[in-house]
């Protein structure tokens, strides 16, 4: 059974720092995409960041470019979420989800719980 | 990377055929066949429900169909049931390893 349990999220003021885990089992994690999808209180999905099932390619939507950093140690199964500069526009529950190819996100096939990262003074 | 339009909510009534829209642009729905669609329950992750435009995964009931036509995207429900009330989100690809969602619509079960 595929399970992604995401980890790491809290409570951060604007400007700071937060690293996000996510624990995965079920499947051979090296050979699948990964990416973290977030959804603010109320709001929609929005497509955060991509990995390939290597590492060697990441991708990120334009409102994280610079600020967040994706990676994995396929040793340990899991996926990381490097958040810097943290805003306000921020707070999200943020998923970690499964592509179901090694190299290209086009879809997501399994989900985790989500964390919860609130920016806020 | 500008979100695809999907109308924000609609309704029906149990036993009826459902319809959502999702639309996007050239660069996205238009030039790929990888629209997939998501349910969220309140409180609850997102599940995939079709991909790659028509495909269902394992396990969803084949009262969920896509298709699509030029730019836009669609989900149908038939045979509405009262559990299928939820959030519904289209995605699609977008190029270069990225994807981008609409906007969600919530259908009520009336």
């Amino acid at each position: 059974e595929v399970q992604l349990l995401e980890s790491g999220g809290g409570l951060v003021q604007p400007g700071g720092s937060l690293r996000l885990s996510c624990a995965a089992s079920g499947f051979t994690f090296s050979t699948y995409a990964m990416s973290w999808v977030r959804q603010a209180p109320g709001k929609g999905l929005e497509w955060v960041s991509a990995i390939s099932g290597s590492g060697g390619s990441t991708y990120y939507a334009d409102s994280v470019k610079g600020r967040f950093t994706i990676s994995r140690d396929n040793s340990k199964n899991t996926l990381y979420l490097q958040m810097n500069n943290l805003r306000a526009e921020d707070t999200a529950v943020y998923y970690c989800a499964k592509a179901p190819a090694m190299t290209t996100v086009t879809s997501f096939d399994y989900w985790g719980q989500g964390t919860l990262v609130t920016v806020s003074s | 990377q500008s979100a695809l339009t999907q109308p924000a909510s609609v309704s029906g009534s149990p036993g009826q055929s459902i319809t959502f829209s999702c639309t996007g642009t050239s660069s996205d729905v238009g030039s790929y066949n990888l629209v997939s669609w998501y349910q969220q329950h309140p409180g609850k992750a997102p599940k995939l429900m079709i991909y790659e435009g028509s495909k269902r995964p394992s396990g969803v009931s084949n009262r969920f169909s896509g298709s699509k036509s030029g730019n836009t995207a669609s989900l149908t429900i038939s045979g509405l049931q009262a559990e299928d009330e939820a959030d519904y989100y289209c995605c699609s690809y977008a190029g270069s390893s990225t994807v981008v969602f609409g906007g969600g619509t919530k259908l009520t079960v009336l």
